[in-house]
């Protein structure tokens, strides 16, 4: 079974540049979750979607950040503009509703 | 909201010894517990979880105990190999497609 697939993997951009995730979930898994994990944390949840609407934003800063869910399988986050404090990895996961979450290999975000 | 708390941080045993990581968990509505094993440049990846109508579930070398009246949980390692180096997560989610909530993260390095 394919995994958690995610793209790029790894970008450097300049502060108030912007940059975009791409996601896309194991088969069959409708729920979909974007984590940020800063350099020495555990993962935080931005956003979670289940099929294409938002299930759980509360931690999304949404004057700069954005995603969405079209047809309720891939996905993407969108940062803009970028901020230093930004730096971090982007996890997506993906689970059955109930069952075990499963991440991707990351994206990982330098803003200089 | 929940609260996930990990010690220690850093734990470095011999090769053989057994390794143990303990959580506490402020939410009591939580009753799913997963482990994360992360290497370097990769995501997380589950090696074990305890669900709150167990105590103890255990997976080879790996076991997880789980204490729901004084709230916390622990990931035991026996017989460490140099490949189980890394940083592992404990997490903690009230179930379903809820959020996981994770800990700060335990780096364990094996001695060989």
């Amino acid at each position: 079974e394919a995994g958690v697939a995610q793209s790029p993997r790894y970008k450097i951009i300049e502060k108030r540049q912007s940059v975009a995730f791409w996601c896309n979930p194991i088969s069959g898994h409708a729920t979909l979750y974007w984590y940020q994990q800063i350099l020495g944390q555990g993962p935080k949840l931005l956003i979670q979607f289940q099929n294409n609407g938002v299930v759980d934003d509360s931690q999304l800063p949404k004057d700069r950040f954005s995603a969405e869910r079209l047809k309720g399988v891939d996905s993407t986050l969108k940062i803009q503009p970028a901020k230093l404090e930004d730096s971090a990895v982007y996890l997506c996961a993906s689970s059955t509703p109930g069952n075990t979450i499963y991440f991707g290999e990351g994206s990982w975000l330098t803003v200089v | 909201g929940e609260n996930v708390e990990q010690h220690p941080s850093t734990l470095s045993v011999q090769e053989g010894d057994s390794a143990v990581i303990k959580c506490t968990y402020s939410d009591s509505a939580s009753n799913y517990f997963p482990w994360y094993k992360q290497e370097l440049g990769k995501g997380p990846q589950l090696i074990i979880d305890i669900r709150s109508n167990v105590g103890e579930k255990k997976d080879q070398r790996i076991a997880v105990t789980l204490n729901k009246t004084a709230k916390h949980f622990s990931l035991h390692i026996t017989e460490t190999q140099p490949e189980d180096s890394a940083v592992y997560f404990c997490a903690a989610s009230r179930g379903g497609a809820n959020n996981l909530f994770f800990g700060t993260g335990t780096r364990l390095t094996v001695i060989p």
